[in-house]
């Protein structure tokens, strides 16, 4: 029973333009929401998070919007760059030793 | 300066073998964690320790034993192996509050042939 969930498995956009990564969850008692980058051959990194108190965490490029009615969170970048080309995870928690990671989402940014 | 190190990178050993993976944090963290990386992409944890004390056991076969001499170091050791243990493993260290984020290693290829 997978908690943590990311539909889209990749997602192409150019150079510039806004990417919107999308994550549902099912567990209504995760209280804080991560979103992790990863390159290949490299462990992931956190990029953004955001507690259940709040909708919406901003960080330069990156903002994380929460909706909790909908169980749903979503990560904008824009600018997108090139070098956000990476595979992101968004992940949940509800207690401090566990997170519970979605399959991923293969980002693409092209010239 | 690695925060969280993991060795080594890549393992490829035949079935029935017993293997370990090694895992140093030096951030001082309490808490570390094994994940691990199927075909499928997904990362599940497997284990999380907090200062040496075992806190989560993710139903994984008993032939998975992480051990943790110190609080910065946790150590995988994987017995028997079997061709479904391929994978990449992550080990992971956070501080021990709720909504700190976890510090990856770079991973653990484990190939069983």
């Amino acid at each position: 029973d997978q908690q943590v969930k990311q539909n889209s498995p990749s997602l192409s956009v150019q150079e510039g333009r806004i990417s919107i990564l999308n994550c549902d969850y099912t567990n209504s008692m995760f209280d804080y929401f991560l979103w992790y980058k990863k390159y290949p051959a490299e462990g992931p990194t956190f990029l953004i998070s955001i507690s259940s108190i709040k909708d919406k965490n901003e960080d330069g490029r990156f903002t994380v919007f929460l909706n909790k009615s909908a169980k749903h969170l979503s990560l904008h970048i824009v600018p997108s760059q090139p070098g956000d080309s990476a595979v992101y995870f968004c992940a949940a928690s509800r207690e401090p030793d566990k997170l519970i990671f979605g399959t991923g989402t293969r980002l693409q940014v092209f010239p | 300066d690695t925060a969280v190190s993991q060795t080594p990178k890549y393992l490829v050993t035949q079935m029935g073998n017993d293997k370990s993976i090694k895992c140093e944090q030096n951030l001082g963290h309490d808490t570390m964690y094994w994940y691990k990386q199927d075909s499928k992409k997904f990362l599940k944890i497997m284990f999380s320790y907090n200062n040496k004390e075992l806190i989560i056991n993710e139903t994984v076969p008993n032939r998975f034993s992480p051990k943790s001499p110190d609080k910065a170091h946790l150590n995988l050791h994987i017995n028997s192996l079997e061709l479904g243990d391929s994978a990449v493993y992550f080990c992971a260290s956070s501080p021990t509050r709720q909504g700190s984020e976890a510090f990856f290693g770079q991973g653990t290829r484990l190939t069983v042939v």
